[in-house]
């Protein structure tokens, strides 16, 4: 069975700070896809990125970078500089690659950015 | 990535009664899925809405007290049934499998619903 763990539950940063949020994953299959989820108060659940299991490469754009490490079955996530608008619950989910299958996703880390 | 809109927005209903959801996306795509989010939880998959055929519901969830319909590639409807406040969630839904979202589900703006 799948699982994926978010160990914390919620963080509060001072704006400019950098921040990051574990994700740490179990899974049997041996092909899979990794993703990041934001969530804003608004509600709606925003895709920030998909990563295969065989491409380990960490992966950057603008303040946001995710280190994927298979040998710690981890996806972390770091945000530099935030800002007040990163304040969200952020989501680490998990399926299996190949088809379609359904999303196991993390119990959710909230970060508070306050100015 | 596919333009996903879900009505309503919100809603407050008393407890016995039934809403019906609509998610519709601009472009055709291959699995349409619901979701329920308790306040404070995380995602909980409902089921995958089947075109041309029943859903496929996961574990803990009936079609009695979910009906769901998927008439075509681009529309999805999903009942709460018999309302109870323990349905009071935000629902959304999802889609996969189209032009320029493969293997990836991108989420509608999903519905507020507070049962009374």
């Amino acid at each position: 069975a799948q699982k994926v763990t978010q160990a914390q539950t919620e963080i509060s940063v001072v704006e400019k700070e950098d921040v990051t949020l574990d994700c740490v994953y179990e899974t049997r299959d041996t092909t899979y896809y990794l993703f990041w989820y934001k969530q804003p108060p608004s509600g709606e659940l925003v895709f920030l990125i998909r990563r295969n299991s065989f491409d380990e490469q960490n992966e950057i754009s603008g303040r946001y970078s995710w280190n994927f490490q298979k040998s710690t079955s981890s996806f972390n996530f770091t945000i530099t500089a935030s800002q007040v608008v990163d304040s969200a619950v952020y989501f680490c989910a998990l399926s299996e690659a190949g088809g379609y299958s359904t999303l196991t996703f993390g119990k959710g880390t909230m970060l508070l950015v306050s100015p | 990535s596919a333009v996903i809109s879900q009505k309503p927005s919100r809603d407050i209903c008393q407890r016995g009664t039934s809403l019906t959801i609509q998610c519709q996306v601009d472009s055709q795509v291959t699995m349409m899925f619901w979701y329920r989010q308790q306040p404070g939880q995380s995602l909980t998959l409902i089921a995958t809405a089947n075109q041309g055929s029943e859903a496929t519901y996961e574990s803990g969830f009936v079609i009695d007290k979910f009906p769901i319909s998927r008439p075509n590639l681009t529309f999805s409807t999903l009942t709460v049934s018999n309302m109870s406040p323990e349905d009071s969630s935000i629902y959304l839904c999802s889609v996969e499998g189209g032009q320029g979202i493969a293997e990836t589900q991108y989420f509608g703006p999903g519905t507020r619903l507070l049962v009374l």
